[in-house]
């Protein structure tokens, strides 16, 4: 049973659009929820994180949203650029990250001039 | 730029060979992982450490072994390379700073068992 479901699994979008992915959890002592970036032939790389005492959290032109009562939480990258292109992974961890991470399956996202 | 770095980047070998992938740090973190990421991407944890002398296993099956000797260095061990273990193996260290925990990867290690 996987414990973070994210989707979608591919993404396309025009460059200054606004992509939106999506992950849901159920275990609900998970307390930390990551986002990373990763670029081919690199391994992933911290992007964003939340905990859920907040609704929601921007650095830069990326946002996650978090609802807490829908155990959901969602990636938004506004003007996307063609340098986003990328796969993106939500992930999760119980201990304010402390234990390992549980990741999604992950988003190819393509932003296309 | 993390300071993580694996070693090799790619590696083709045949069945039944024993093979180490290398996985060092600098920055001092005491938690270590190894993930092993499919071609479809997702990412599976097989091994973590909290620190030397501490190993477990993570939640995918492995026939592989890890040791953690020194704090920067997390090898991973395959005693008899099979075609099914043809994969990206990914190792990550973690820091807890503040309110945050961040995980820093290194570039991957692309095994092929022939």
């Amino acid at each position: 049973q996987q414990q973070v479901k994210q989707s979608p699994q591919s993404l396309i979008v025009q460059k200054g659009g606004i992509p939106i992915i999506n992950c849901a959890y159920e275990n609900t002592a998970f307390d930390y929820f990551p986002w990373y970036q990763q670029f081919p032939g690199k391994g992933p790389a911290l992007l964003i994180a939340i905990r859920p005492d907040v609704s929601e959290k921007k650095e830069g032109r990326f946002t996650i949203s978090f609802n807490k009562s829908a155990k959901q939480f969602s990636l938004h990258i506004m003007d996307s650029q063609p340098g986003d292109s990328a796969t993106y992974f939500c992930a999760a961890s119980v201990g304010s990250g402390n234990t390992p991470l549980v990741f999604g399956k992950g988003t190819r996202l393509s932003v296309i001039a | 730029e993390a300071d993580i770095y694996q070693t090799p980047r790619y590696l083709v070998i045949g069945t039944g060979k024993k093979i180490t992938l290398e996985c060092s740090q600098t920055m001092g973190h005491d938690k270590m992982y190894w993930y092993q990421q499919d071609p479809g991407m997702e990412l599976h944890l097989i091994h973590y450490s909290y620190g030397v002398n501490s190993t477990e296993k993570g939640d995918l099956s492995s026939e592989s072994t890890v040791s953690r000797i020194r704090t920067e260095h997390f090898p991973l061990t395959l005693e008899s390379a099979r075609p099914s273990h043809t994969s990206q193996y990914l190792c990550a260290s973690s820091e807890y700073v503040g309110t945050a925990t961040e995980a820093f990867f290194g570039q991957g290690t692309r095994l092929t068992v022939v």
